[in-house]
């Protein structure tokens, strides 16, 4: 079965700092990955997705995510973070076109 | 366009009450899903339809839990009797089928339970 490990719970950057989110994956075939973004008292909302071609995928507000076969990785980044990406972000496995397994999140903090 | 529309968006029960949390899909979509959110495990999956036939029902959640997706705009989650441990936000969420894990969430129903 797959599954999705998000190694930190929390994260704190300053504003006009990049970022970076970890996100491990387990799956005996390439899967799709995804990465989603929850705001607060909102449900989740698809930032970018991947599944072949170039490893690294753009997504909206400027993020972007490199997926890494050798290392079964699938981080997320932004070159400057702004206050409103203030948010808990998902990652998330899909070996099929049905049921997505998420990992546990990682809040970010984006501190003035 | 209408996205996912949850109801109630919060609920407050006592410990052995039957609860029922409501979910509209998008228009069109084919796939549902209820998810449980707590903090410490993360979302976890309750149940999934695709075209209103129950395609998985949770394994652990089964007995307490039950999902009905009466017509193809509409879907229940009961939970009865309720414990303590169901306070959580539960989320329902609408795809194509075929969309590769593009889901579409609502904002979600937070129960309580005393």
């Amino acid at each position: 079965a797959q599954s999705v490990t998000q190694p930190d719970a929390r994260v704190t950057v300053s504003e006009g700092a990049s970022l970076q989110l970890r996100c491990k994956y387990s799956s005996s075939v390439t899967p799709y990955l995804f990465w989603y973004v929850q705001y607060p008292r909102q449900g989740l909302q698809l930032l970018l997705k991947y599944y072949s071609g170039d490893p690294v995928v753009q997504g909206v507000n400027g993020f972007e995510a490199e997926f890494s076969k050798s290392n079964s990785s699938f981080h997320l980044r932004k070159a400057s973070v702004h206050w409103s990406d203030s948010a808990v972000y998902f990652c998330a496995v899909s070996i099929n076109t049905d049921k997505v397994v998420f990992g546990t999140g990682t809040r970010l903090q984006v501190s003035p | 366009d209408a996205g996912v529309t949850q109801t109630p968006r919060h609920e407050v029960a006592e410990k052995g009450q039957t609860i029922i949390l409501k979910c509209e899909p998008v228009s069109g979509h084919n796939d549902l899903f209820w998810y449980r959110q707590t903090k410490i495990q993360g979302l976890e999956l309750l149940s999934y339809f695709r075209s209103k036939s129950l395609m998985e029902d949770g394994g652990a959640f089964k007995d307490r839990f039950k999902a009905e997706m009466l017509n193809s705009s509409f879907s229940t989650l009961k939970i009865q009797p309720t414990e303590p441990k169901d306070s959580a936000v539960y989320l329902c969420a609408s795809s194509f089928t075929g969309s590769t894990g593009q889901l579409y969430f609502g904002e979600g129903s937070k129960l309580t339970v005393l």
